[in-house]
């Protein structure tokens, strides 16, 4: 079955440091995979996604994510934090055969001033 | 611009009472799904829906059922509420396939006292 997991359960990094967030998979196919970010009291809002081609992609608010099959992973990325970027993010991988979505249980990223 | 709005951000309830939540989206997508969200748990499936008047059971539909009469429209359903309940419900709505974005509402956060 697939599954997505998040090691981290609360990240904190200052603002204008560098920032990684881990997101592990398990997918026995080429995975269809996602980072969301939910911003305090809103919904969930799509960063970047992964199906095929080019393992770095980039996504909005200067976000990027590399997928790297050999470590099962797709860790996001950003150089520089904001203190806007405060929320929580969620890694997420396509099901195949159905349209759903497998989620991770999330990280929340703290921004220090 | 794309919307997927939900009838309540905040809605309190009694124990047995039968609840409604609502969701419409307006981008004619096919795929409509209902998710719960709780701390540490991220956001597990409970029903979705590929077409008007279809509907498939998603994780943890135990005590709750759906509604889908109109494309743009996906009710959720607590036939009597309980405590275990209380948490914040997030509809989301795609295209068909596993490689597309799921868009989602701001969330409706549910108390059942």
């Amino acid at each position: 079955a697939q599954s997505v997991t998040q090691p981290d359960i609360h990240i904190t990094v200052s603002e204008g440091a560098s920032l990684e967030l881990r997101c592990n998979y398990s997918y026995g196919a080429t995975p269809y995979l996602f980072w969301y970010v939910q911003s305090p009291g809103q919904g969930l809002q799509l960063l970047l996604k992964y199906f095929s081609g080019d393992t770095l992609v980039q996504g909005i608010k200067g976000f990027e994510a590399e997928f790297k099959r050999s470590q099962s992973s797709f860790n996001l990325r950003k150089p520089s934090v904001h203190w806007s970027d405060a929320a929580e993010y969620f890694c997420a991988v396509g099901a195949g055969r159905d349209d759903k979505i497998i989620f991770g249980k999330g990280t929340r990223l703290h921004i220090l001033p | 611009d794309v919307k997927v709005t939900q009838s309540s951000r905040y809605l309190v309830k009694r124990t047995g009472e039968k609840v409604f939540l609502e969701c419409v989206q307006d981008m004619d997508h096919e795929n409509m799904f209902w998710y719960r969200q709780d701390p540490g748990l991220g956001l597990r499936l409970i029903y979705f829906s590929y077409d008007v008047k279809m509907k498939e059971k998603g994780d943890i539909p135990e005590g709750y059922s759906v509604s889908r009469e109109k494309k743009e429209r996906f009710s959720l359903i607590l036939e009597s509420a309980s405590t275990n309940q209380t948490s914040m419900y997030l509809c989301a709505s795609s295209l068909p396939g596993s490689s597309v974005e799921q868009f989602f509402g701001p969330g409706t956060r549910l108390t059942v006292l």
